[in-house]
């Protein structure tokens, strides 16, 4: 079974700063799929990044990027110039890849990010 | 519009009672699922069903039925509810991962407390 660990149960970061959360995995899969996702106070989950296994190149999207390290089983998520809607739970998520059908999320425990004015 | 809805958002009952939990989407995917958050924010999986097939059955309580009448509907019914059934449940959905990415799509969650 496939497990995931996110090491930092709370970080704080001023406003405009950089931080990374951190997130490794655990799993004898080669193909697979890892995702970050940010829940805000609201409690929506909203998906903030994705990364397929098989890419080397890491995923970027606007201020979020990954550190995608396969043989080391890592996921880091980097947040630049945070801002103050930044601050939620983030969670990192591993999904196995399956030909029939979708096989559900198995998620890490979430790290409360706070972003300070 | 939205994409994945649920009702009711919250859910105030007394243990012993049945209710249940309401979901749609209208992205034309062919799973959905129920995920379980517990009081300290631990998602876990319950059920996903694949075109209103059970897929996946996690080890859940019999008290816990789900119903997928189409594709876009997955409801969550609930028997004898107890103190730790308290929680936030979320439907999700996702296309099928031959088509994309398999990423999931999630309702706004059901808050349910059990007196």
């Amino acid at each position: 079974a496939q497990t995931v660990t996110q090491s930092q149960p709370e970080m704080s970061v001023q406003e405009a700063e950089t931080v990374t959360l951190s997130c490794t995995y655990d799993t004898s899969e080669n193909n697979y799929y890892l995702f970050w996702y940010k829940q805000p106070p609201s409690r929506q989950m909203i998906l903030v990044i994705r990364q397929e296994a098989y890419k080397q190149q890491n995923a970027t999207e606007n201020r979020f990027s990954v550190n995608f390290q396969k043989a080391a089983k890592s996921f880091s998520l980097k947040i630049s110039d945070s801002q103050l809607g930044d601050t939620a739970m983030y969670f990192c998520a591993f999904m196995k890849p399956s030909f029939s059908g979708n096989t559900p999320l198995v998620f890490g425990k979430g790290t409360r990010l706070s972003v300070i004015a | 519009d939205t994409a994945v809805s649920q009702t009711p958002k919250y859910l105030v009952t007394q243990m012993g009672n049945d209710k249940s939990i309401k979901c749609e989407q209208n992205l034309g995917h062919d799973t959905m699922y129920w995920y379980k958050q517990d009081s300290k924010k631990f998602l876990k999986i319950m059920f996903s069903y694949n075109n209103k097939e059970l897929i996946i059955n996690e080890t859940v309580p019999n008290r816990f039925s789900p119903k997928s009448p189409d594709k876009a509907h997955l409801n969550l019914h609930i028997n004898s509810l107890e103190l730790g059934d308290s929680a936030v449940y979320f439907c999700a959905s996702s296309q099928d991962q031959l088509a994309g990415y398999g990423e999931q799509y999630f309702g706004p969650g059901t808050r349910l407390t059990v007196t």
